[in-house]
């Protein structure tokens, strides 16, 4: 089946530093990427959806500054949170798409919860 | 706008079948079905999809009802590894998946 790797799954930081975090999906090639993040008993929020080798597309109310993703390659998607403040704490999952061919299914990673301190 | 409805919790009894319901009557004719459930504090897991046809494998069956404006993912025999969120999603024409709030499934021992 296909496995969408994301690294870490935890960080702690202190407030004002930078984090990245990765996504990878490991037995296919991903057309495109998304970016979610979760606050507790919510739904899934979408942030960005990144394609391999463009710019991504933030949802409205996203800061393309603040969240700065890259998709350098087909299987590797990263998304950084800079000068990260504690309202950024929050549970991030990244999700890959091989394609239409492949029905558009969605494959997610295990998450990342981020703390700022 | 999730443009899909479902109940936000219900129980079910382990060993039966769990049947979680889902409206989505504005959805074109060409558009998937997709039903994710999120097992707490992980990533979603991918379940089943279907367009018209009702789909099986070795997770869950998914009925969709000849107009398609409704369907129902059935687990048959319901564990407690089985609580979860579970989304019933569509994709949008730019192929996002918004997902709406999801029902939460409670397996009873």
């Amino acid at each position: 089946g296909a496995v969408v790797s994301q690294h870490p799954s935890r960080v702690i930081c202190k407030s004002g530093t930078s984090v990245k975090i990765e996504c990878r999906s490991l037995d296919f090639q991903a057309t495109t990427m998304f970016w979610y993040r979760q606050f507790p008993k919510q739904s899934l929020m979408l942030m960005a959806t990144s394609n391999e080798g463009s710019k991504a597309t933030y949802e409205q109310g996203v800061e393309k500054d603040k969240f700065l993703i890259n998709h350098a390659s087909l299987t590797l998607s990263t998304l950084t949170v800079t000068s990260a403040h504690p309202e950024d704490s929050s549970f991030y999952i990244c999700s890959a798409v091989a394609g239409r061919l492949a029905k558009n299914i969605q494959y997610f990673g295990a998450g990342t919860r981020l703390s700022v301190l | 706008d999730a443009k899909t409805t479902q109940p936000p919790s219900m129980d079910c009894a382990e060993g039966r079948a769990a049947n979680l319901p889902c409206n989505h009557s504005t959805i074109s004719g060409n558009e998937y079905v997709y039903w994710y459930r999120q097992i707490h504090s992980q990533g979603p897991q991918y379940i089943i999809h279907g367009l018209k046809n009702n789909e099986t494998n070795e997770m869950a069956s998914l009925i969709i009802t000849e107009d398609r404006k409704s369907s129902t993912l059935i687990l048959p025999h319901a564990t407690l590894r089985d609580t979860a969120v579970y989304y019933c999603s569509r994709a949008d024409r730019d192929d996002k998946i918004i997902f709406g709030k999801g029902t939460r499934l409670h397996i009873l021992p």
